[in-house]
């Protein structure tokens, strides 16, 4: 098994101001998942883009994928009070997923 | 997506003895693993929870402190075995599919105190 490791560890912005998380990894994938936990809560599935794919959106979220430099970023436009949540983002392969320390994301209303 | 039910939600238990956590899942699924999150740090794989199998478990967690049941498609639980306060964290159950071709779903985790 492989984990991402996210960046930043801690983000702090302002309600309606967009977020930006990076990921990093170390092999081959066939996709790669972002998760959002809210606090003491499990994990909430956000999005999954395929190896094959360089970016994806779902509502207020836009994931890019880069496989030549294995790595992936999660924008997070026009945050929310209620986006603040650490967020995980977890390589795919053929084993089960692990995940790092996520990036701690605050946004103050 | 599956739906998870995990039970109990949060215990608070004595040094010494056990705690079996259960994850119930509204449809059959082929893969199942148990996670635990200690305060303020990321998720851990326990195991995966093999279906009318032993467990696979992962480095550092071994099947007498951990044992596993998973009698059927659609359930498994977890036992915490002679429990240390060290043992105090989150346990979250997830289930995934074949080649990963989807996100997992995860129960809303055990939160586990132990005194």
């Amino acid at each position: 098994s492989q984990q991402g490791e996210e960046d930043p560890q801690a983000l702090s912005i302002q309600e309606g101001e967009n977020a930006t998380m990076n990921c990093s990894y170390k092999t081959s994938i066939n996709n790669l998942q972002w998760y959002r936990q809210n606090s003491g809560r499990g994990l909430v599935h956000l999005i999954l883009i395929r190896s094959n794919e360089r970016e994806k959106h779902s509502g207020r979220l836009r994931v890019t994928l880069d496989t030549s430099k294995k790595s992936s970023s999660l924008l997070i436009t026009a945050s929310r009070a209620a986006d603040t949540a650490s967020y995980f983002c977890a390589p795919s392969g053929n084993t089960p997923l692990v995940f790092g320390k996520g990036t701690r994301l605050s946004v103050i209303a | 997506s599956a739906v998870i039910s995990q039970k109990p939600s949060r215990d608070i238990c004595q040094r010494g003895t056990s705690l079996t956590i259960q994850c119930q899942v509204d449809s059959q699924v082929t893969m199942m693993f148990w996670y635990r999150q200690q305060p303020g740090q990321s998720l851990t794989l326990i195991a995966t929870a093999n279906q009318g199998s032993e467990a696979t478990y992962e480095s550092g967690f071994v099947i007498d402190k951990f044992p596993i049941s998973r009698p059927n498609l659609t359930f498994s639980t977890l036992t915490v075995s002679n429990m240390s306060p060290e043992d105090s964290s989150i346990y979250l159950c997830s289930v995934g599919t074949s080649g990963q071709s989807e996100g997992y779903t995860f129960g809303s985790g055990t939160r586990l105190t132990v005194v």
